[in-house]
């Protein structure tokens, strides 16, 4: 099975930073890679698939990269709506998650 | 507009039995795979299942296999699963997702809003 890490665990950021958050694969997985907000209380909403295409109306302060075993997610410029969990998933073998990032206000 | 309404999900005893629905509406349904996927209260998610577009292939993950059973009813345009040998590890919110492709890749485009199981006696 393949295996999902994410770093950091959690960060705190100010309105306006640059935001990045690391996914790894345990094997290549190509570009097979999303990433999801999730928000207390309601389901995951996908921001990017294939690794850097980013979903219909998701706002473009939202960035993918990578391929094979290390992604990153960026925000270009946190905004008060983007305090949340973001999750990476590989759709490269069945479904995994990676454990999550906690996103909150410094 | 594409909507995924779940239901079914309650309070049940270890051992007992549930079964889940996840409406779907708004989008061709017998066209796309279905998931499963669960998170426990301050959790991350888990994927859970998923069920090609006829319903003739499925897949579990490990932690459910041989207790869940994935179907759907196409002319219904229901996604199910059904829960059997329940656990307090089962405890969780489950999302049905929809399994979107474009250019090669695949992803998991819409998600319902949950349904809370809770095993506990």
């Amino acid at each position: 099975d393949i295996q999902m890490t994410q770093s950091p665990s959690s960060l705190s950021a100010s309105v306006g930073d640059r935001v990045t958050i690391t996914c790894r694969a345990s094997q290549s997985i190509s570009s097979y890679l999303s990433w999801f907000q999730q928000k207390p209380g309601k389901p995951p909403k996908l921001l990017i698939y294939a690794a850097s295409t980013l979903q219909s109306g998701v706002p473009s302060r939202f960035s993918g990269s990578g391929s094979g075993t290390d992604f990153t997610l960026t925000i270009s410029s946190l905004q008060p709506e983007d305090f949340a969990t973001y999750y990476c998933q590989q759709s490269y073998s069945t479904v995994t998650f990676g454990p999550g990032t906690k996103v909150d206000i410094k | 507009e594409v909507q995924l309404v779940e239901s079914g999900g309650g309070l049940v005893q270890p051992g007992g039995s549930l079964r889940l629905s996840c409406a779907a509406s708004g989008f061709p349904f017998s066209s796309y795979w279905m998931h499963w996927v669960r998170q426990a209260p301050g959790k991350g998610l888990v994927w859970v299942s998923r069920i090609n577009s006829d319903g003739s292939s499925t897949s579990y993950a490990d932690s459910v296999k041989g207790r869940f059973t994935i179907s759907r009813d196409n002319a219904k345009n229901t996604l199910y699963l059904q829960m059997n040998s329940l656990r307090a590890e089962d405890t969780a919110v489950y999302y049905c997702a929809r399994w979107s492709h474009s250019s090669g890749y695949y992803y998991l485009d819409y998600w319902g809003q949950g349904t809370l199981v809770t095993v506990s006696s």
